[in-house]
């Protein structure tokens, strides 16, 4: 069993439509968690980062982590055609001597227009 | 400027041929680490390195190797290049934080092992 897991997808959603992204994961020392966004043909870049439980929100992104159930999610609301994309969840322990993150598989989001 | 750059951007070899890759930042950033992703795998780590003098194995580290120059640079080589080694490759950077591993990435290579 992978440490993290996350549905690859595909995913297609008309313009407009509330997008749910998840992972789920095992090991229970993870405290940080983010979520990349990465474009065809792109490095992987931040998008969100959340430190243990509870919601973050920014613009059109809320982020979600329910330690109890050792899982999280990414909502976009009024998802747009620029918002296709790969989303990669990733976590990490936090501890200074290691700085590894593990990462999902991603899961491929389309915004129809 | 980009902030974590990797050359080449593409590349095709064929089998057995030595290959190195290369990594820069002007983040000044000490922790440096090389991924490669493969569909359906996601990112997976090769090696990773908190500081010149500071190298370590990741989950798939056999066939390949890594020299950290300088605190800005970091490669990647494969020895003798293999077809299951074409993959999409990151470089990534991260500052010495304890409360976070937020890592930043480079644009990646395409590599292609014939």
């Amino acid at each position: 069993q992978k440490e993290v897991e996350q549905d690859p997808g595909p995913l297609s959603v008309p313009e407009g439509a509330i997008v749910s992204l998840n992972c789920t994961y095992s090991n229970s020392a993870f405290q940080y968690f983010m979520w990349y966004r990465q474009y065809s043909r792109k490095g992987p870049e931040l998008l969100m980062y959340t430190y243990s439980s509870g919601n973050k929100e920014d613009g059109r992104f809320t982020a979600q982590v329910d330690k109890s159930s050792k899982y999280i999610s990414l909502f976009i609301r009024d998802s747009q055609p620029s918002d296709s994309a790969t989303y990669l969840c990733a976590m990490s322990a936090g501890s200074s001597n290691t700085g590894k993150l593990i990462f999902g598989q991603g899961t491929t989001l389309q915004v129809k227009p | 400027d980009a902030d974590v750059t990797q050359t080449p951007r593409n590349r095709i070899t064929k089998t057995g041929k030595r290959i190195m890759l290369e990594c820069s930042q002007t983040k000044g950033h000490d922790r440096m680490y090389w991924y490669r992703q493969d569909p359906g795998l996601g990112l997976r780590l090769i090696y990773y390195s908190f500081d010149v003098k500071d190298i370590n194995k990741g989950e798939i580290s056999d066939g390949y190797s890594v020299s950290r120059q300088a605190q800005a640079k970091f490669s990647l080589s494969l020895e003798s290049a293999i077809p299951n080694q074409t993959a999409l490759y990151f470089c990534a950077t991260s500052g010495r934080q304890i409360s976070t591993d937020t890592q930043y990435f480079g644009p990646g290579t395409r590599l292609t092992v014939l």
